[in-house]
């Protein structure tokens, strides 16, 4: 594809229920990002994989976050049991190599509010 | 792990003057650093980046400077423009193996 594409762009759900968010990064790219980002907030490091390799986690909030990347290119992030907290924009990101300055492409966010 | 701190929170100037926003880092292994511009309700883009060989980096009215001793790198913004505002992001990464970390964002406003 052209971009990053994120899905759904929009997801209201009630506190207590699960959810997933659907990540496909530009084709061919190494590395992808999760961020969350809060209302007038910087995006937050959630988690990053390599292809398939999930090299860091430290910044999933708690057990509730999941993410996977199982055939090193379309990624879910999954968070259980939704609390109010949890509403943010989630941010996904894709860059062509694992190298540390190869720019970062964004998608346009999953914006998710739990009610 | 690395920790990024950006100034200031909000910028407001006027048209034509010049904008600089500054960050710090704390992990002096850190040899990237990009500036995101995101417009509300819009994704990140990159507008300027600089790796840790280089001192200064100009792009016609946006530069990026880079002091690694100091751990500090900023951005400029010469002759803004209304256009120009938006929230700014300054990132940096130590490795491959590292995530990439931002500040908490600078909102710039021109005033035409």
């Amino acid at each position: 594809g052209a971009g990053v594409s994120q899905s759904p762009r929009y997801k209201v759900a009630k506190r207590g229920q699960d959810v997933a968010l659907r990540c496909d990064p530009i084709s061919g790219h190494v590395s992808l990002f999760w961020y969350q980002q809060a209302l007038g907030q910087g995006p937050e490091f959630l988690t990053y994989f390599q292809n398939e390799a999930q090299l860091d986690k430290s910044g999933l909030p708690s057990d509730r976050f999941f993410a996977e990347r199982p055939e090193g290119s379309v990624s879910t992030l999954k968070i259980q049991r939704t609390q109010q907290e949890d509403s943010a924009v989630y941010l996904c990101a894709s860059s062509v190599s694992g190298g540390a300055n190869t720019e970062a492409f964004f998608g346009q966010g999953t914006r998710l509010t739990v009610v | 792990g690395e920790n990024v701190e950006q100034h200031p929170s909000t910028l407001s100037v006027q048209e034509g003057d010049s904008a600089v926003i500054k960050c710090t880092y704390s992990d002096s292994a850190s040899n990237y650093f990009p500036w995101y511009k995101q417009e509300l309700g819009k994704r990140p883009q990159l507008i300027i980046d600089i790796r840790s060989n280089v001192g200064e980096k100009k792009d016609q009215r946006i530069a990026v400077t880079l002091n690694k001793t100091a751990k500090h790198f900023s951005l400029h913004i010469t002759e803004t423009q209304p256009e120009d505002s938006a929230v700014y992001f300054c990132a940096a990464r130590a490795s491959g193996n590292t995530p990439l970390v931002f500040g908490k964002g600078t909102r710039l406003s021109v005033i035409a």
